[in-house]
């Protein structure tokens, strides 16, 4: 079945790169997003690809595709305490309504 | 605007209580979707409506019951809860072509205890 996995937590210091990185199993056409949950917050949509796009970027926000290795990335510049959130890996197939979600990667910035 | 609105942000119920979750969106969206999320784990989904009519119900007991009264509107009518139902309750929306969803926008959730 379908599954998204992705590591549980990073700690990156002001300034520096973050790299979120994520795994999917399903082989169809798919939608792969981030999302991004605040403590007590929803989740806000960060960005999203299509499953035959290799990158996409928007201004801080790098995502890269790996389709053979079904492996996605969420590269963030310049991180800045504000970032600090759990970030949501989750994929879409797009013969339906479920999105599966990975459970998430505590991203933890140091000033 | 991207914006899903739930009410009330917080809610404490009894066992025996009755109580409504409420969403609204203005998106012009024809799918939404009521999801559970515990602490420190991805949200659950519950249900999903499509145009107004039930299209999935992930095997939810009965005590939760979801009511969509028009395309901007979706509630979870509460009803005789347990305290391991104490959660975050997150609404969403998206829009929908030809029976497939798109990008999912998220509310701020209902935090629910149960006591």
């Amino acid at each position: 079945g379908e599954d998204v996995e992705q590591s549980l937590f990073l700690s990156v210091r002001e300034g520096d790169s973050s790299v979120i990185n994520c795994t999917y199993t399903d082989s169809s056409s798919t939608y792969l997003y981030w999302y991004k949950q605040e403590p007590g917050a929803g989740l806000q949509l960060l960005t999203y690809i299509f499953s035959n796009m290799d990158m996409k970027q928007d201004q801080r926000l790098t995502v890269l595709l790996n389709k053979k290795d079904k492996h996605l990335s969420l590269r963030i510049a310049d991180t800045q305490t504000g970032d600090s959130a759990i970030y949501f890996c989750a994929e879409l197939n797009t013969g339906g309504f479920k999105t599966i979600f990975g459970a998430g990667t505590r991203l933890f910035v140091k000033a | 605007d991207t914006e899903v609105t739930q009410t009330p942000k917080h809610l404490v119920m009894g066992m025996t209580n009755k109580k409504s979750l409420k969403c609204e969106q203005h998106m012009g969206h024809r799918a939404m979707y009521w999801y559970k999320q515990k602490a420190k784990k991805p949200p659950e989904l519950m249900f999903v409506y499509s145009y107004e009519k039930l299209s999935i119900n992930e095997s939810v007991p009965s005590r939760f019951s979801p009511e969509c009264p028009n395309s901007s509107l979706l509630n979870l009518h509460l009803h005789a809860l347990q305290p391991e139902d104490s959660a975050l309750y997150l609404c969403a929306s998206s829009q929908e072509r030809r029976g497939r969803a798109y990008e999912q926008y998220f509310g701020p959730g209902t935090r629910l205890t149960v006591t």
